[in-house]
């Protein structure tokens, strides 16, 4: 299993300001996410954070409004830039011990108001 | 038609009863499948995969695949109030190899 620490927890931004949100695990993972869950909705991928290298967007998510790093096995942060109300949503952390990547354990989110 | 779907509920069951969950999919090439718990305000946690056609059961969780039909379920036996939760279908993509979420159905267990 892994502990995730995300943090912050939750932030009220002003609109055009970025906010760079951290992922922490509790041990060497081989996989790392980047979930966003908007009010009432599902889990949608934004991004695969690769160590060392680029991160892998999904249909949808472009490196310029979601940077992303990973610079070990350890740690990721998400970037989410010149914020808009509509990326107002719960964004969460996920990582992967093994090689099914369906069995995930997720951070407790980062729930970003944006006005 | 959207990769994976779930009926949103809310499903209200007593307490002691057996709740069913369903979700279908539309990609007929996956081969693996999740159940994740996600309680109100709370991160998701994975209860239940499954990879191979007919039941498998966990404790009073049993998870079922018929991959004919496309189609996943969950069955929560002898159903507590703590299980009210809204509960995740997920199915890896077989061309992307990521896991892809259904909407959710919240369970409502009433004492």
């Amino acid at each position: 299993s892994a502990v995730i620490s995300q943090k912050p927890s939750r932030d009220i931004c002003q609109r055009g300001t970025s906010l760079t949100i951290q992922c922490q695990v509790d041990s060497q993972v081989t996989m790392m996410f980047w979930y966003r869950q908007q009010p009432g909705q599902s889990l949608t991928l934004i991004a695969t954070a690769n160590q060392g290298s680029e991160a892998t967007y999904e249909s949808g998510f472009v490196i310029d409004k979601f940077p992303i790093s990973r610079p070990n096995l350890t740690f990721s942060t998400l970037t989410v830039s010149n914020m808009s109300p509509e990326d107002s949503s719960i964004y969460l952390c996920s990582a992967g011990t093994g090689v099914d990547t369906g069995e995930l354990f997720f951070g407790e989110g980062s729930r970003l108001t944006v006005l | 038609q959207k990769e994976v779907e779930q009926n949103s509920g809310p499903l209200s069951v007593p307490e002691g009863a057996i709740a069913s969950l369903n979700c279908t999919y539309s990609d007929r090439g996956s081969q693996s499948f999740f159940w994740y718990r996600q309680y109100s305000g709370k991160s998701p946690e994975l209860i239940m995969s499954i990879y191979s056609n007919g039941d498998k059961e966990d404790g009073r969780f049993t998870a079922q695949l018929n991959k004919a039909s496309q189609y996943v379920s969950l069955l929560i036996r002898d159903s507590q109030p703590s299980d009210s939760a809204t509960y995740l279908c997920a199915v890896i993509g077989s061309n992307t190899g990521k896991l892809i979420f259904g909407q959710g159905t919240t369970l409502q267990v009433k004492p």
